[in-house]
């Protein structure tokens, strides 16, 4: 049974591009969170989808931010126009059911030039 | 503003000996607690978790401690390996928000051979 899978695991990308980041969680999982970290401090909560749903978006910028979670595919976190403080790593997390344990992927680690 | 803390950043032990790692919460309404490890460059990865009905709970060489009176949680490894660096974050999951995580800044654990 596969983890949870992040791509791409490295991404780079000017000022005013956008950044793409996808999460495929572990089979059988429905529910995928969206977890930022900034260099030497915790993780902070972005994000909740349920297929197709979002549940909590309490913890995402109101700008240039936003996420899905189609049917089919993977969840898909989508920053337009970064700015050098989006530059931070980003961790999506599964679980069967919520208030349930939630398995980590790899994280991507954004940098904005 | 955070929920969860740390009360020491850095903890540097000798191989062979315990670990003990601390952690201050502040909302009395999370009842589910996890405890997570992440090496440099890698997601987070569970180690071990608690819900509030419960006060200890035992896995293979770590126990966590639930002291809900103080709202204090312990993260205990006996008979620390080399392969135990990395650092710690407790988490909780407060019952009335959607089952998200809240994490505290960790606590770095370095294992001296």
């Amino acid at each position: 049974n596969a983890g949870v899978m992040q791509n791409p695991r490295h991404l780079v990308r000017r000022r005013g591009q956008e950044a793409r980041l996808r999460c495929s969680p572990m089979k059988g999982h429905s529910h995928v969170y969206w977890y930022r970290q900034l260099p030497e401090e915790g993780l902070k909560f972005m994000v909740y989808l349920q297929k197709e749903n979002i549940i909590d978006e309490s913890g995402m910028p109101k700008e240039r931010f936003s996420a899905e979670f189609p049917k089919e595919g993977p969840s898909i976190l989508r920053i337009q126009q970064v700015v050098r403080g989006d530059s931070a790593a980003y961790f999506c997390a599964s679980s069967p059911q919520a208030y349930n344990e939630q398995f980590f992927g790899p994280g991507t680690r954004l940098t904005v030039l | 503003g955070e929920s969860v803390g740390l009360h020491l950043p850095t903890l540097s032990v000798q191989e062979g000996d315990n670990s003990i790692i601390n952690c201050a919460y502040s909302n009395s309404a999370s009842d589910y607690f996890i405890w997570y490890k992440q090496e440099s460059g890698k997601g987070p990865q569970f180690i071990i978790d608690i819900r509030s009905n419960m006060d200890k709970r035992q896995g293979q060489r770590v126990t966590v401690l639930l002291n809900k009176t103080v709202k204090h949680l312990s993260l205990q490894i006996a008979a620390t390996q080399p392969g135990d660096s990395a650092v710690y974050f407790c988490a909780e999951i407060p019952y009335n928000q959607g089952g998200k995580l809240i994490f505290g800044q960790g606590t770095e654990l370095s294992v001296k051979p």
